[in-house]
């Protein structure tokens, strides 16, 4: 049963460049989370969303950062223009539902794609 | 915003000794999760606490959930070497039908040493 599967796993883009990550959740998974990772630092939140809906994207930049879940396909990250600050660790994680009530369906992350950008 | 703060932010022991993680949390949570992330690795779900003052033992380690529902805790016994990595709290805060949205704790890194 083949996990969370994100790529690429490396990506390095110059400044101006776009960035496109993919991640693919579990099979049965419906739920997409996108986190970033600073080095040394914990995950901060960025875009929920189910098939073709963004649920939740109040830990996304308003500008250069875009989300999408297609009804086929991976989810996609995408980053243009990309900066040196967008450097970072990227983690896709998914779930196979929302919240029942008090409880929460765990989170399976993906190996994340490590954005440099020179 | 919630926000989720762990101490320490560091920790160095000797292979066999304990080791103690708090997270809290700035408002009342549903839940809490626990996740382990090796160093370049991913974070990996541990386990997951719903109830006021809940406690859960797995093997060497017992996870602890506040009264309150806004601070937890794992504890660790006899540290080992593959315990070495970075111990995250995640929770949701309320209770909002839809939303799943998990806030991250800052993290402790663990690091044990023979």
């Amino acid at each position: 049963n083949a996990g969370v599967m994100q790529n690429p796993r490396h990506l390095v883009r110059r400044r101006g460049q776009e960035a496109r990550l993919r991640c693919s959740p579990m099979k049965g998974h419906s739920h997409v989370y996108w986190y970033r990772q600073l080095p040394e630092e914990g995950l901060k939140f960025m875009v929920y969303l189910q098939k073709e809906n963004i649920i939740d994207e109040s830990g996304m930049p308003k500008e250069r950062f875009s989300a999408e879940f297609p009804k086929e396909g991976p989810s996609i990250l995408r980053i243009q223009q990309v900066v040196r600050g967008d450097s970072a660790a990227y983690f896709c994680a998914s779930s196979s539902q929302a919240s029942t009530g008090t409880v929460n369906s765990p989170l399976h992350f993906g190996n994340g794609t490590r954005l440099t950008v020179t | 915003g919630q926000q989720v703060m762990q101490i320490p932010q560091y920790q160095h022991v000797q292979e066999g000794e304990d080791f103690t993680t708090y997270c809290n949390s700035s408002t009342t949570l549903s839940n809490i999760q626990w996740y382990k992330q090796r160093p370049g690795g991913h974070p990996v779900f541990l386990i997951q606490l719903v109830k006021s003052g809940e406690v859960k033992k797995q093997k060497r380690l017992t996870f602890q959930f506040g009264e309150a529902k806004k601070n937890s805790s794992l504890h660790i016994t006899a540290t080992q070497t593959t315990d070495v990595g970075t111990y995250f709290c995640a929770g949701r805060s309320g209770f909002t039908g839809g939303g799943n949205k998990l806030t991250f704790g800052t993290g402790t890194q663990l690091k044990v040493e023979l």
